[in-house]
């Protein structure tokens, strides 16, 4: 089945610093990969997502995410992190053998940015 | 258009109740999804379903029911409440398999 990690399931950023969470995923076909965010007591939205176009992909909020497959890696980066930007991101794949019926979640990353 | 709607938003259960937790969603979209979240887990799925009539078991489907008798309506159904059940639950609906997941705001639920 396919899988997701999320390396680190808190990080902290100064405000104005770089913010890097990272993602990688299991598959044996080409996937379909997501970043979500949830904001405290809300439910999830969508940040960004890749569907086999574009390798580097703009999302909302100033975030983008490059799918690497040689890495596996679907890494989500921000150049300057804002107080906003606190919240819980949660990076999802669809594909593999579990087919592209399923949509799995990885454990999420709490991100913290320190004024 | 108010997407994907779920009802109650809290609720409080007594081990060994039953209760249907309702989601309905009014943009047309064949795949629907249960969700539970957990602190530490993320997201994992329970049930899901691909269209009217087609149903299928995710990663925790134990404890939990799911049909699907239209494409707007995915009830899913604790048949005997357990306390490890206590979670917030979403449900999600998406187009196409490469579309997007939209979810709606969540039910609470408390099992004691």
């Amino acid at each position: 089945a396919q899988s997701v990690t999320q390396l680190g399931s808190h990080v902290s950023v100064s405000e104005g610093a770089l913010v890097l969470l990272r993602c990688n995923y299991s598959s044996s076909v080409p996937p379909y990969l997501f970043w979500y965010v949830q904001y405290p007591n809300q439910g999830l939205q969508l940040l960004l997502k890749y569907t086999s176009a574009a390798t580097l992909v703009k999302g909302i909020n100033g975030f983008e995410a490059e799918f690497k497959k040689s890495e596996t890696s679907f890494h989500l980066t921000k150049p300057s992190a804002h107080m906003s930007d606190a919240a819980e991101y949660f990076c999802a794949v669809s594909g593999g053998s579990g087919g592209y019926q399923k949509v799995t979640f990885g454990t999420g990353t709490k991100l913290q940015v320190i004024p | 258009n108010a997407g994907v709607t779920q009802t109650p938003k809290f609720q409080v259960l007594k081990t060994g109740q039953s209760m249907t937790l309702q989601c309905a969603q009014d943009m047309n979209h064949e795949y629907m999804s249960w969700y539970r979240q957990d602190p530490g887990m993320g997201l994992r799925l329970i049930h899901y379903s691909v269209g009217a009539g087609i149903t299928d078991q995710g990663e925790v489907p134990n404890g939990y029911n799911v049909s699907r008798s239209t494409t707007e309506d995915f009830p899913l159904r604790l048949l005997s409440a357990a306390p490890s059940q206590t979670s917030v639950y979403f449900c999600a609906s998406r187009e196409t398999v490469n579309s997007p997941l939209h979810f709606g705001n969540g039910t609470r639920l408390t099992v004691t």
